[in-house]
Protein backbone atom coordinates (compact mmCIF):
# COMPACT_ATOMS: atom_id res chain seq x y z
CA UNK A 1 0.00 0.00 0.00
CA UNK A 2 1.83 2.93 -1.35
CA UNK A 3 -0.47 5.26 0.00
CA UNK A 4 -1.86 8.56 -1.61
CA UNK A 5 -0.02 10.65 -4.00
CA UNK A 6 -0.24 14.06 -5.45
CA UNK A 7 1.77 16.05 -8.03
CA UNK A 8 2.91 18.49 -8.17
CA UNK A 9 3.61 19.11 -4.54
CA UNK A 10 4.36 22.59 -5.70
CA UNK A 11 3.07 24.92 -8.25
CA UNK A 12 3.40 28.58 -8.62
CA UNK A 13 1.51 30.31 -11.48
CA UNK A 14 0.92 33.71 -12.44
CA UNK A 15 -2.78 34.84 -12.64
CA UNK A 16 -4.58 33.97 -15.66
CA UNK A 17 -3.03 30.90 -16.43
CA UNK A 18 -4.38 26.94 -16.16
CA UNK A 19 -3.19 24.55 -13.60
CA UNK A 20 -3.60 20.94 -13.01
CA UNK A 21 -2.89 18.80 -10.52
CA UNK A 22 -3.19 15.07 -10.56
CA UNK A 23 -4.26 12.39 -7.69
CA UNK A 24 -3.43 8.91 -7.28
CA UNK A 25 -5.22 7.20 -4.29
CA UNK A 26 -4.78 3.65 -2.89
CA UNK A 27 -5.36 1.36 -5.46
CA UNK A 28 -8.36 -0.40 -4.26
CA UNK A 29 -10.25 2.72 -2.84
CA UNK A 30 -13.36 4.08 -4.99
CA UNK A 31 -14.01 7.32 -3.14
CA UNK A 32 -11.98 9.95 -4.27
CA UNK A 33 -12.33 13.26 -2.87
CA UNK A 34 -10.88 16.94 -3.50
CA UNK A 35 -9.99 19.49 -0.64
CA UNK A 36 -8.98 23.16 -0.36
CA UNK A 37 -7.03 24.08 2.71
CA UNK A 38 -5.89 28.30 2.98
CA UNK A 39 -3.89 28.81 5.82
CA UNK A 40 -4.58 28.80 9.35
CA UNK A 41 -8.27 26.86 8.21
CA UNK A 42 -8.90 23.29 8.63
CA UNK A 43 -9.83 21.28 5.03
CA UNK A 44 -12.63 22.34 2.80
CA UNK A 45 -14.52 19.84 0.73
CA UNK A 46 -14.72 20.82 -3.15
CA UNK A 47 -15.87 17.77 -5.15
CA UNK A 48 -15.68 13.52 -4.58
CA UNK A 49 -16.03 10.63 -6.71
CA UNK A 50 -17.48 7.45 -6.56
CA UNK A 51 -15.11 5.17 -9.09
CA UNK A 52 -15.26 7.34 -12.11
CA UNK A 53 -18.48 9.18 -11.56
CA UNK A 54 -18.46 12.60 -9.96
CA UNK A 55 -21.25 12.81 -7.40
CA UNK A 56 -20.98 15.49 -5.78
CA UNK A 57 -19.62 19.44 -6.10
CA UNK A 58 -19.56 21.62 -3.10
CA UNK A 59 -20.65 25.48 -3.71
CA UNK A 60 -16.66 26.39 -3.63
CA UNK A 61 -16.22 24.53 -6.62
CA UNK A 62 -16.69 27.73 -9.11
CA UNK A 63 -17.03 27.13 -13.02
CA UNK A 64 -13.30 27.45 -13.34
CA UNK A 65 -12.41 24.30 -11.82
CA UNK A 66 -13.17 21.19 -12.91
CA UNK A 67 -12.22 17.48 -11.99
CA UNK A 68 -12.29 14.63 -13.60
CA UNK A 69 -11.51 10.82 -12.79
CA UNK A 70 -11.47 8.86 -16.02
CA UNK A 71 -11.23 5.10 -15.71
CA UNK A 72 -12.04 5.40 -11.82
CA UNK A 73 -8.30 5.40 -10.48
CA UNK A 74 -6.41 8.47 -11.17
CA UNK A 75 -8.02 11.70 -10.63
CA UNK A 76 -7.50 15.14 -12.06
CA UNK A 77 -8.45 18.77 -10.70
CA UNK A 78 -8.04 21.79 -13.33
CA UNK A 79 -8.06 25.34 -12.87
CA UNK A 80 -8.37 27.71 -15.36
CA UNK A 81 -7.56 31.63 -15.68
CA UNK A 82 -6.34 31.56 -11.83
CA UNK A 83 -6.88 34.06 -9.76
CA UNK A 84 -4.88 35.29 -6.78
CA UNK A 85 -7.55 33.90 -4.19
CA UNK A 86 -7.22 30.36 -5.56
CA UNK A 87 -3.83 30.23 -3.49
CA UNK A 88 -3.77 27.30 -1.45
CA UNK A 89 -3.26 23.72 -0.54
CA UNK A 90 -5.14 21.51 -2.53
CA UNK A 91 -5.54 18.01 -0.78
CA UNK A 92 -7.01 14.66 -2.74
CA UNK A 93 -8.26 11.76 0.20
CA UNK A 94 -9.31 8.59 -1.03
CA UNK A 95 -11.65 5.94 1.01
CA UNK A 96 -12.61 2.32 0.45
CA UNK A 97 -16.87 2.38 1.02
CA UNK A 98 -18.65 0.59 2.19
CA UNK A 99 -16.25 -0.24 5.28
CA UNK A 100 -17.89 -1.42 8.65
CA UNK A 101 -17.67 0.83 11.09
CA UNK A 102 -15.87 3.93 9.79
CA UNK A 103 -15.17 6.24 6.86
CA UNK A 104 -12.08 7.37 7.32
CA UNK A 105 -10.14 8.71 4.25
CA UNK A 106 -6.67 8.77 3.81
CA UNK A 107 -5.03 11.88 2.23
CA UNK A 108 -2.53 12.92 0.16
CA UNK A 109 0.51 15.25 0.79
CA UNK A 110 -0.99 18.14 -1.40
CA UNK A 111 -0.31 20.64 -4.06
CA UNK A 112 0.32 23.54 -2.60
CA UNK A 113 -0.73 26.58 -5.27
CA UNK A 114 0.96 30.24 -5.51
CA UNK A 115 -0.59 32.40 -7.65
CA UNK A 116 1.43 35.70 -8.21
CA UNK B 1 -25.64 23.14 9.37
CA UNK B 2 -23.11 20.74 10.91
CA UNK B 3 -20.11 22.54 11.95
CA UNK B 4 -17.08 21.88 14.46
CA UNK B 5 -15.55 24.26 16.57
CA UNK B 6 -12.14 23.75 18.23
CA UNK B 7 -11.55 26.40 20.70
CA UNK B 8 -7.46 26.20 21.53
CA UNK B 9 -5.59 27.60 18.15
CA UNK B 10 -2.50 27.09 20.63
CA UNK B 11 -1.73 24.47 23.00
CA UNK B 12 1.75 23.44 24.90
CA UNK B 13 2.90 20.55 26.51
CA UNK B 14 6.03 18.86 27.85
CA UNK B 15 7.21 15.17 26.67
CA UNK B 16 5.82 12.56 28.52
CA UNK B 17 2.67 14.63 29.97
CA UNK B 18 -0.55 14.05 28.25
CA UNK B 19 -2.64 16.54 26.73
CA UNK B 20 -6.43 16.76 25.75
CA UNK B 21 -7.06 18.73 22.66
CA UNK B 22 -10.78 20.21 22.71
CA UNK B 23 -13.48 19.64 19.80
CA UNK B 24 -17.07 20.29 19.99
CA UNK B 25 -19.82 19.81 17.26
CA UNK B 26 -22.99 20.83 16.58
CA UNK B 27 -25.52 18.44 14.22
CA UNK B 28 -29.07 17.41 14.44
CA UNK B 29 -28.64 13.76 13.39
CA UNK B 30 -28.75 11.20 15.20
CA UNK B 31 -25.85 9.04 13.24
CA UNK B 32 -22.69 10.72 12.30
CA UNK B 33 -18.93 10.36 12.95
CA UNK B 34 -16.32 12.24 14.38
CA UNK B 35 -12.77 12.29 13.10
CA UNK B 36 -9.07 13.82 14.35
CA UNK B 37 -6.31 14.02 12.00
CA UNK B 38 -2.68 15.00 12.26
CA UNK B 39 -0.91 17.54 10.14
CA UNK B 40 2.71 18.09 10.57
CA UNK B 41 4.40 20.65 8.65
CA UNK B 42 5.34 18.23 5.93
CA UNK B 43 1.37 19.19 4.81
CA UNK B 44 -0.11 15.22 4.90
CA UNK B 45 -3.22 14.59 6.67
CA UNK B 46 -2.77 11.32 9.02
CA UNK B 47 -6.00 9.88 9.88
CA UNK B 48 -5.79 9.20 14.08
CA UNK B 49 -8.98 7.86 15.48
CA UNK B 50 -12.49 7.50 14.39
CA UNK B 51 -15.99 8.12 17.14
CA UNK B 52 -19.45 6.94 15.46
CA UNK B 53 -22.06 8.47 17.17
CA UNK B 54 -23.75 4.43 18.51
CA UNK B 55 -20.41 3.62 19.68
CA UNK B 56 -21.43 2.67 23.05
CA UNK B 57 -17.45 2.92 23.84
CA UNK B 58 -14.85 5.48 23.69
CA UNK B 59 -12.40 5.18 20.43
CA UNK B 60 -8.80 4.31 21.49
CA UNK B 61 -5.81 3.37 19.40
CA UNK B 62 -2.62 3.29 21.22
CA UNK B 63 -1.58 6.62 22.87
CA UNK B 64 -4.51 8.59 21.01
CA UNK B 65 -8.20 8.01 22.98
CA UNK B 66 -11.29 9.92 22.26
CA UNK B 67 -13.62 11.41 25.10
CA UNK B 68 -16.52 11.35 23.54
CA UNK B 69 -19.75 13.32 25.23
CA UNK B 70 -22.78 12.81 23.51
CA UNK B 71 -25.13 15.19 25.45
CA UNK B 72 -22.06 17.92 25.21
CA UNK B 73 -21.46 17.30 21.80
CA UNK B 74 -17.68 16.88 22.59
CA UNK B 75 -15.12 14.54 21.37
CA UNK B 76 -12.03 15.69 22.83
CA UNK B 77 -8.86 14.11 22.06
CA UNK B 78 -6.72 13.11 24.60
CA UNK B 79 -2.69 12.04 24.00
CA UNK B 80 -1.14 10.58 26.80
CA UNK B 81 2.84 10.55 27.22
CA UNK B 82 3.34 13.24 24.81
CA UNK B 83 6.22 12.99 22.31
CA UNK B 84 8.22 15.61 20.10
CA UNK B 85 7.06 13.79 16.99
CA UNK B 86 3.28 14.86 18.23
CA UNK B 87 4.21 18.55 17.84
CA UNK B 88 1.32 19.63 14.83
CA UNK B 89 -1.51 20.84 13.95
CA UNK B 90 -4.75 18.67 15.25
CA UNK B 91 -8.10 18.92 12.86
CA UNK B 92 -11.38 17.44 14.51
CA UNK B 93 -13.63 16.73 11.80
CA UNK B 94 -17.31 15.29 11.23
CA UNK B 95 -18.76 13.36 8.45
CA UNK B 96 -20.76 15.77 6.54
CA UNK B 97 -24.66 13.96 5.97
CA UNK B 98 -25.46 16.70 3.86
CA UNK B 99 -23.11 15.08 1.18
CA UNK B 100 -23.70 12.10 -0.08
CA UNK B 101 -20.21 10.62 -0.36
CA UNK B 102 -19.17 11.27 3.46
CA UNK B 103 -17.51 14.22 2.97
CA UNK B 104 -15.72 15.93 5.75
CA UNK B 105 -16.48 19.02 7.86
CA UNK B 106 -13.27 20.15 9.40
CA UNK B 107 -12.65 22.37 12.45
CA UNK B 108 -9.64 25.33 12.08
CA UNK B 109 -7.12 23.45 14.22
CA UNK B 110 -5.21 23.42 17.07
CA UNK B 111 -1.30 23.52 16.96
CA UNK B 112 0.45 21.12 19.51
CA UNK B 113 4.01 21.79 20.67
CA UNK B 114 6.01 19.30 22.69
CA UNK B 115 8.94 20.09 24.77
CA UNK B 116 11.62 18.64 26.41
Amino acid sequence: DTGVSQDPRHKITKRGQNVTFRCDPISEHNRLYWYRQTLGQGPEFLTYFQNEAQLEKSRLLSDRFSAERPKGSFSTLEIQRTEQGDSAMYLCASSLVPRPNSYEQYFGPGTRLTVT
Amino acid sequence: AQKITQTQPGMFVQEKEAVTLDCTYDTSDQSYGLFWYKQPSSGEMIFLIYQGSYDEQNATEGRYSLNFQKARKSANLVISASQLGDSAMYFCAMRDPNQAGTALIFGKGTTLSVSS
